[in-house]
């Protein structure tokens, strides 16, 4: 059974600070996607990484691939409350075959 | 670009009775999904086409599921009859073929249902 370990499930953290949140998973992905989601909404593509190692970034946001395409971090330095919502990882097994990280819910304290 | 379009928004049924959703995806992406999403939950995938053709249902219950997508354009997903806890957002999702192993998928605003 492949499965994507995210975590942490649940943060709360004060306006101003840095938070990372990690997806983990045996397996080896061709590309991996990082989504959030806010309520009453679908979820939205942040970003794409296909290269082991490789690190993007989206303003305050950080992304990084695992050298070995197994996992990757969301790093969000300074957080605002518009950074809360539900953020999802995504690995693609094949063209064919996605898998989806069960999230993490982000509330930021103003 | 028109986004992925879904309808309804909201669904409110007595358990076992039917409810069908409606699915129009992107112009021109060959791939399209469902999922189901429990409150909080990551998505779960229900069933995933190909143009017209099913390339993964392995995860709908298909004693109440049932999903087509005839023309291989839009798509509808009935359940009968409604469990109360088929309770869920249901997702629908489509893919362009991608390159280089990427599969970015574009995500409708979802239908919420609440059975009761």
């Amino acid at each position: 059974t492949q499965l994507l370990e995210q975590s942490p499930q649940f943060l709360s953290i004060q306006e101003g600070e840095n938070l990372t949140v990690y997806c983990n998973s045996s397996s080896v992905f061709s590309s991996l996607q990082w989504y959030r989601q806010e309520p009453g909404e679908g979820p939205v593509l942040l970003v794409t990484v296909v290269t082991g190692g490789e690190v993007k970034k989206l303003k305050r946001l950080t992304f990084q691939f695992g050298d070995a395409r197994k996992d990757s971090s969301l790093h969000i330095t300074a957080a605002q409350p518009g950074d809360t919502g539900l953020y999802l990882c995504a690995g693609a097994l094949s063209a064919s075959k996605i898998i989806f990280g069960s999230g993490t819910r982000l509330s930021i304290r103003p | 670009e028109a986004g992925v379009a879904q309808s309804p928004r909201y669904k409110i049924i007595e358990k076992r009775q039917s409810v069908a959703f409606w699915c129009n995806p992107i112009s021109g992406h060959a791939t399209l999904y469902w999922y189901q999403q429990i409150l909080g939950q990551g998505p779960k995938l229900l069933i995933q086409f190909q143009n017209n053709g099913v390339v993964d249902d392995s995860q709908l219950p298909k004693d109440r599921f049932s999903a087509e997508r005839l023309k291989g354009v839009d798509s509808t997903l009935k359940i009968q009859p409604a469990k109360l806890e088929d309770s869920a957002v249901y997702l629908c999702a489509s893919t362009q073929k991608g390159t280089s192993g990427r599969v970015e998928q574009f995500f409708g605003p979802g239908t919420r249902l609440t059975v009761l």
